[in-house]
């Protein structure tokens, strides 16, 4: 399978627990965007990187969110000192990088619940 | 409030039946995309349109955008189980500000 990967696909965590999530784009893929969604509610962006450079973050929710791509791969979000607002899906996509639209390609999502 | 409105949010219709789901907006943008969601999982890409009143058919699916590139609409002809899922709509305001709408939740009963 040569889709978007996502790890966990489902988080339980107690407030104040910190987490993170792994995100495995398209191999030839070097755009990697972070979505949440709650329930009833199309996408929400996070922020997004162009291989290894972050180029947006100003619509990470808090300053308790983060996302790193080290390698320009694989990508990970992490919540610190989690609240129960933060139960949401969270979302990966990624894209490639051409003069012409972005199509994005989702993976699963990760499911987070915090109690 | 959101920038793409999508109507009607939800939609329950029966097996054969036709049926038109709208994406508005006062922003002009430069794409948009549709894409279907089923529960649990990630949206999954249907279709782009790019040019002002481009139509485009996928099967017994019809998009259209408009000629403004403000606003879209999904018909699906011959409605099937299989349909059921949420369609979001998503505008490109550039090529990296992607906003999606709140969705339409399709039922197609058997």
């Amino acid at each position: 399978d040569t889709g978007v990967s996502q790890d966990p696909r489902h988080k339980i965590t107690k407030r104040g627990q910190n987490v993170t999530f792994r995100c495995d784009p398209i191999s030839e893929h070097n755009r990697l965007y972070w979505y949440r969604q709650t329930l009833g509610q199309g996408p929400e962006f996070l922020t997004y990187f162009q291989n290894e450079a972050q180029l947006e973050k100003s619509r990470l929710l808090s300053d308790r969110f983060s996302a790193e791509r080290p390698k320009g791969s694989f990508s990970t979000l992490e919540i610190q000192r989690t609240e129960q607002g933060d139960s949401a899906m969270y979302l990966c996509a990624s894209s490639e990088n051409w003069a012409g639209y972005n199509e994005q390609f989702f993976g699963p999502g990760t499911r987070l619940t915090v109690l | 409030t959101q920038l793409l409105e999508q109507s009607p949010q939800f939609l329950s219709i029966q097996e054969g039946e036709n049926l038109t789901v709208y994406c508005n907006s006062s922003s002009v943008f430069s794409s948009l995309q549709w894409y279907r969601q089923e529960p649990g999982e990630g949206p999954v890409l249907l279709v782009t349109v790019v040019t002002g009143g481009e139509v485009k058919k996928l099967k017994r699916l019809t998009f259209q955008f408009g000629d403004a590139r403000k606003d879209s609409s999904l018909h699906i002809t011959a409605a099937q189980p299989g349909d059921t899922g949420l369609y979001l709509c998503a505008g490109a305001l550039n090529n990296n500000d992607m906003r999606f709408g709140a969705g339409t939740r399709l039922t197609v009963k058997p």
